[in-house]
């Protein structure tokens, strides 16, 4: 069964602007993973939140952490033309990625 | 270059054949995973392994057999029992206990005529 649940789906933004996406998951985890995806290629690993850990920034990625919520966020901040692709959140130890947003930025 | 390959990019069979999709990583990782990705999704797990020799079934293990003689390999086999074997595979392989972020090769997609 799929853990993480991202939302919205699908985001559409201009450049410049931040973009947000949401993960809920069910059980119990050791750390939360956010991961890109270009259409039609692999997955590539953005940043890793330990479970008592409630927020982490590398470069204009910002993510929370709610345990007691069982929730995460990613922000991307001033976003870019190429931050277009699918974002995903992966919970561990249970290794289940959720269903993904697909995110739109247009120049 | 270190990383993690599958081949081929692009593979195609007729129904009731069985197809193998390699994976290899020179990374010297102790786990490897399979996942499939069908269009829009995200990704499910069919088969991960810890380390040579052992083997775990994932949610989707059905129709799907795979192997791990050597640490940097684990070929996937899609058997005729899988029933919608066209999808998107994916392998990832993680170092272990010191971390858990898993690499991903480029993925093989399988198209079943």
């Amino acid at each position: 069964s799929q853990q993480g649940e991202e939302d919205p789906q699908a985001l559409s933004i201009q450049e410049g602007e931040n973009a947000t996406m949401n993960c809920s998951y069910k059980t119990s985890i050791n750390n939360l993973q956010w991961y890109r995806q270009n259409s039609g290629r692999g997955l590539v690993h953005l940043i890793l939140i330990r479970s008592n850990e409630r927020e982490k920034h590398s470069g204009r990625l910002r993510v929370t952490l709610d345990t007691s919520k069982k929730s995460s966020s990613l922000l991307i901040t001033a976003s870019r033309a190429a931050d277009t692709a699918s974002y995903f959140c992966a919970t561990y130890p249970n290794m289940r990625f959720g269903a993904g947003t697909r995110l739109t930025v247009k120049p | 270059d270190g990383g993690i390959t599958q081949s081929p990019k692009y593979l195609f069979r007729k129904e009731g054949q069985n197809v193998t999709l390699s994976c290899e990583q020179n990374l010297n990782h102790d786990a490897m995973y399979w996942y499939r990705q069908d269009p829009g999704q995200g990704l499910r797990l069919i088969y991960y392994s810890q380390i040579v020799n052992d083997f775990q079934k994932g949610d989707i293990a059905e129709g799907y057999s795979v192997s791990r003689e050597k640490k940097e390999s684990f070929p996937l086999t899609v058997t005729s029992a899988q029933k919608n074997p066209t999808a998107f595979y994916l392998c990832a392989s993680r170092m272990g206990k010191l971390t858990d972020t898993q690499y991903f090769g480029p993925g093989t997609r399988l198209t079943v005529l």
